[in-house]
């Protein structure tokens, strides 16, 4: 089942903090995250794995409340740079192949 | 550098035609998937390899159909029984189907009917 985002678009000034959500009904073996700038390929940002772990790249960084279902996506001071749409994808804790399913994403417009 | 090679960006298809999008890739990985992206919408996974010869159907596999006899190449074709083929069509590929390994896109192929 599909996991869902939110919300579904944010616009921000730069500098601004942003926070993308990840949900998913199904028990989850980890969180894939992506960001995609129009007409490109999806970059590859980070995977949580379940047990609640933190991990951050630059300043976006990412969390996962195993509880939950639920991943959640911190982008710190945006920048220009930040742009995009960000995808979460899905591992499922019942899965044995690294089979993603991608949520609907999430379109960010950082704006000087 | 290593990475992941589409072609053609774009794609012009006629009714009743079969086309045919090339994914290379040069970074030794054992897996490869393809995605089809609609406008507004996530990526859904049409099929994947696990290794050479070797492929299983995705969520939405009616009307394509993928081949894996070198372990760089995964074509995929869009078969005329692909009513609604118009889309932004993704590969990728990662270093193994096994959990927890982050996938290497390509640039994409962008196919419209013609």
């Amino acid at each position: 089942q599909q996991p869902v985002q939110s919300p579904q678009a944010v616009i921000l000034r730069e500098g601004e903090d942003a926070v993308i959500n990840c949900s998913s009904s199904k028990a989850l073996y980890s969180v894939h995250w992506y960001r995609q700038k129009h007409g490109e390929a999806p970059v590859f940002l980070m995977i949580l794995l379940k047990g609640g772990e933190q991990k951050g790249h630059e300043k976006i960084s990412a969390s996962f409340n195993e509880k939950k279902q639920q991943s959640s996506l911190y982008l710190t001071a945006s920048q220009l740079s930040y742009s995009g749409t960000y995808f979460c994808g899905t591992e499922s804790a019942s899965g044995a192949t690294n089979k993603l399913i991608f949520g609907t994403g999430t379109l960010l417009a950082v704006q000087p | 550098d290593g990475g992941i090679t589409q072609s053609p960006k774009y794609l012009f298809r006629k009714e009743g035609q079969n086309v045919t999008l090339s994914c290379e890739q040069n970074l030794n990985h054992d897996a490869m998937y393809w995605y089809r992206q609609d406008p507004g919408q996530g990526l859904r996974l049409i099929y994947y390899s696990q290794i050479v010869n070797d492929f299983q159907k995705g969520d939405i596999a009616e009307g394509y159909s993928v081949s894996r006899e070198k372990k760089e190449s995964f074509p995929l074709t869009v078969t005329s029984a692909q009513k609604n083929p118009t889309a932004f069509y993704l590969c990728a590929s990662s270093k193994s189907t096994g959990l927890n390994q982050p996938q290497h896109f390509g640039d994409g192929t962008r196919l419209s009917i013609l």
